[in-house]
């Protein structure tokens, strides 16, 4: 059974950055696609990217480029999200979210609580 | 981007409903596209992905169809346990994208 255990909440201030970890058991890491996607309070999902591993590239949001990085550990089987230059409205849950068929993204984190306050 | 809209925004029925909600993408996306099921608190959770195609342990009551720029996805007959916001996401194109959401609750 596929499990995605997140890093716990944070607390960070404007211009700092935040760095997330996802820990996956039950299957190779290398053998999924992880994706990332945020919640704001109160609003919907927002997809921020994911490691295509058929292309060996990374694929990123246009909204968080220059911001944005995810990498893996395959010798630990961990997943990063590092959001850089945080700002109050990067206030978030931010999950882990990871797929073996494409689209069919069926194991999610937990959540991460992201708050950026001064 | 491509856009997803969701319609409604939010919907109230009761239990044994049939609930439809419907997700237009704005280019064509061929049947690229799945549903999401996410109470509060907690994660989302796969429903449908390929349009029609039922993730694992999901109840035959969801369902899913339409291909292009239509999408259709019905609850049959609506359980308590069904309450919740759902989400339609495109994969056809990157940057993958969501639909706004519909919040089903209880008339």
């Amino acid at each position: 059974q596929v499990q995605l255990l997140q890093s716990g909440a944070e607390v960070k201030k404007p211009g700092a950055s935040v760095k997330v970890s996802c820990k996956v058991s039950g299957f190779p890491l290398t053998e999924l696609s992880m994706q990332w996607v945020r919640q704001a309070p109160g609003k919907g999902l927002e997809w921020m990217g994911t490691f295509n591993r058929e292309h060996g590239e990374t694929i990123y949001a246009q909204k968080f480029q220059g911001r944005v990085t995810m990498t893996e550990d395959a010798s630990t089987d961990t997943a990063y999200l590092e959001l850089s230059s945080l700002r109050s409205e990067d206030t978030a849950v931010f999950f882990c979210a990871a797929e073996v068929v494409v689209g069919a993204t069926d194991f999610w984190g937990q959540g991460s609580l992201v708050a950026v306050s001064s | 981007d491509i856009q997803m809209t969701q319609s409604p925004s939010s919907l109230s029925a009761s239990v044994g409903d049939r609930v439809t909600i419907t997700c237009q993408a704005s280019q064509d996306i061929s049947i690229f596209l799945s549903w999401y099921q996410q109470k509060p608190g907690e994660a989302p959770k796969l429903l449908l992905y390929d349009a029609s195609s039922l993730g694992t342990g999901v109840p035959s009551r969801f369902s899913g169809s339409g291909s292009g720029t239509d999408f259709t996805f019905t609850i049959s007959s609506l359980q308590p346990e069904d309450f919740a916001t759902y989400y339609c996401q495109q994969y056809d194109n990157m940057p993958r994208t969501f639909g706004q959401g519909t919040k089903v609750e209880i008339k």
